[in-house]
């Protein structure tokens, strides 16, 4: 059973750039987090998504960031427009359905967005 | 609403001494609560969760955590440091019902030889 699969790994974007993550939950995972971690920092929540539905994004800043999670492929967390202090490693992780395994959710190996 | 502390940013202890992290949480319902591991440029790893039943959870690499709903605490303890222990550990926690899962700011623990 394939892990959390994120990509690409690493991400060199200039400023102003759009920057699309892309994160395929675990088989049979039907809840996808992102987080994004800034360098000595903690996990900030940033969005929590089922198949088609945003279920929380209050951690999502107002502009330039956006998530979706189709029906079909994976999860994307779309940043327009970036600038320098989005640089940070982004964390998607899935989660089974209806709350089983005691709401455990399982990582990713992240993605490292640099800005230039 | 939920939150997680943790009790110092840093942590050093001496190969073969006891590890204690600290992590204290507040939930205005029962909570799920986990303790994860960080190495560098890699994701997070499930180290243990405490869902219901036993208070001592116990988890890999010989890590085990005491859940006390009194003191609203969840501890991450090991009896021998090992090297390849260091690293950043994140205790979290969620609500009993499918919603988002709060970390705490992490632990970075260094182990001396």
């Amino acid at each position: 059973n394939a892990g959390v699969m994120q990509n690409p790994r690493h991400l060199v974007r200039r400023r102003g750039q759009e920057a699309r993550l892309r994160c395929s939950p675990m088989k049979g995972h039907s809840h996808v987090y992102w987080y994004r971690q800034l360098p000595e920092e903690g996990l900030k929540f940033m969005v929590y998504l089922q198949k088609e539905n945003i279920i929380d994004e209050s951690g999502m800043p107002k502009e330039r960031f956006s998530a979706e999670f189709p029906k079909e492929g994976p999860s994307i967390l779309r940043i327009q427009q970036v600038v320098r202090g989005d640089s940070a490693a982004y964390f998607c992780a899935s989660s089974p359905p209806g709350g089983q395994g005691g709401n455990t959710i399982y990582f990713g190996e992240g993605s490292w967005l640099t800005v230039v | 609403a939920q939150s997680v502390t943790q009790l110092g940013s840093h942590v050093s202890v001496s190969e073969g001494a006891l590890v204690l992290l600290r992590c204290n949480y507040s939930s205005s319902v029962p909570p799920y609560l986990f303790w994860y591991v960080q190495y560098p440029n890699q994701g997070l790893q499930l180290l243990l969760k405490y869902t219901t039943g036993a208070t001592l959870v116990k988890g890999i690499n010989g890590f085990e955590a005491e859940f006390k709903k009194s003191e609203t605490s969840f501890h991450l303890t090991k009896p021998s440091a090992h090297m390849s222990d260091a690293a950043e550990y994140f205790c979290a926690v969620t609500p009993a019902r499918p919603d988002k899962v709060i970390f705490g700011p992490g632990t970075s623990l260094s182990v001396i030889p």
